[in-house]
């Protein structure tokens, strides 16, 4: 059971935009510590896609983008690409665990 | 270009101990701090241990504690983890990951590159 929560998984069609939550608690997320998210390729390492909660490290592109409110946040991906079809991860930070907290990841798949 | 070779992982029998290591090049090294990310075969991601770039601060999610140990050699510019007592639950691909700060402790902290893993199996 993973201290943040995200649906197993998503799918859309090419060109559509879907969306992934990830929710948290009063000591992670609701606490404000930032919201940060991972792509995950079939058989490869974790890449990091956004940081503090909305900011896309160089060469990512802005069809992805993040959000947070509360004790949850969102990444949204538009314009859909076969390419997208990748595990998604969020991570924070928790105070009562001290220490980094990931949430379960969500395989999204590209109808 | 940020580089992050592990290695040292294995086959390793319940109760045994291994060492892994991550080699870093094209950063300072001493400058960052670093962390283990494990992920079990079919499994989510699993935050493992960080250690500021001094090495003055070292953290353990909890049920490494006791049983694991990071430590680094920046005058290698190497990342090690010390695991030992292993379990069969302690089988996953563990990759090394850096941090963009020097420290990590509570804050919001986030690994800006990562590893391609080394397998550690633990059976009998």
């Amino acid at each position: 059971q993973s201290v943040l929560t995200q649906p197993p998984s998503v799918s859309g069609a090419p060109g559509q935009r879907v969306t992934i939550s990830c929710t948290g608690s009063r000591s992670n997320i609701g606490a404000g510590y930032d919201v940060h998210w991972y792509l995950q390729l079939p058989g490869t390492a974790p890449k990091l896609l956004i940081y503090g909660n909305i900011n896309r490290p160089s060469g990512v592109p802005d069809r992805f983008s993040g959000s947070k409110s509360g004790t949850s946040a969102s990444l949204a991906i538009t314009g859909l690409q076969a390419e997208d079809e990748a595990d998604y991860y969020c991570q924070s930070y928790d105070s009562s665990l001290s220490g980094s907290v990931f949430g379960g990841g969500t395989k999204l798949t590209v109808l | 270009e940020v580089q992050l070779l592990e290695s040292g992982g294995g086959l390793v029998q319940p109760g045994g101990s291994l060492r892994l290591s991550c080699a870093a090049s094209g950063f300072t090294f001493s400058n960052y701090a670093m962390s283990w990310v494990r992920q079990a075969p079919g499994k989510g991601l699993e935050w493992v241990s960080a250690i500021s770039g001094s090495s003055g601060s070292t953290f353990y999610a909890d049920s490494m504690k006791g049983r694991f140990t990071i430590s680094r050699d920046n005058s290698k510019n190497t990342l090690y983890l010390h695991m030992n007592s292993l379990r069969a639950e302690d089988t996953a691909i563990y990759y090394c990951a850096k941090l963009p700060s020097h420290y990590y402790g509570s804050g919001s902290y986030y690994f800006d590159y990562w590893g391609q893993g080394t397998l550690v199996t633990v059976s009998s």
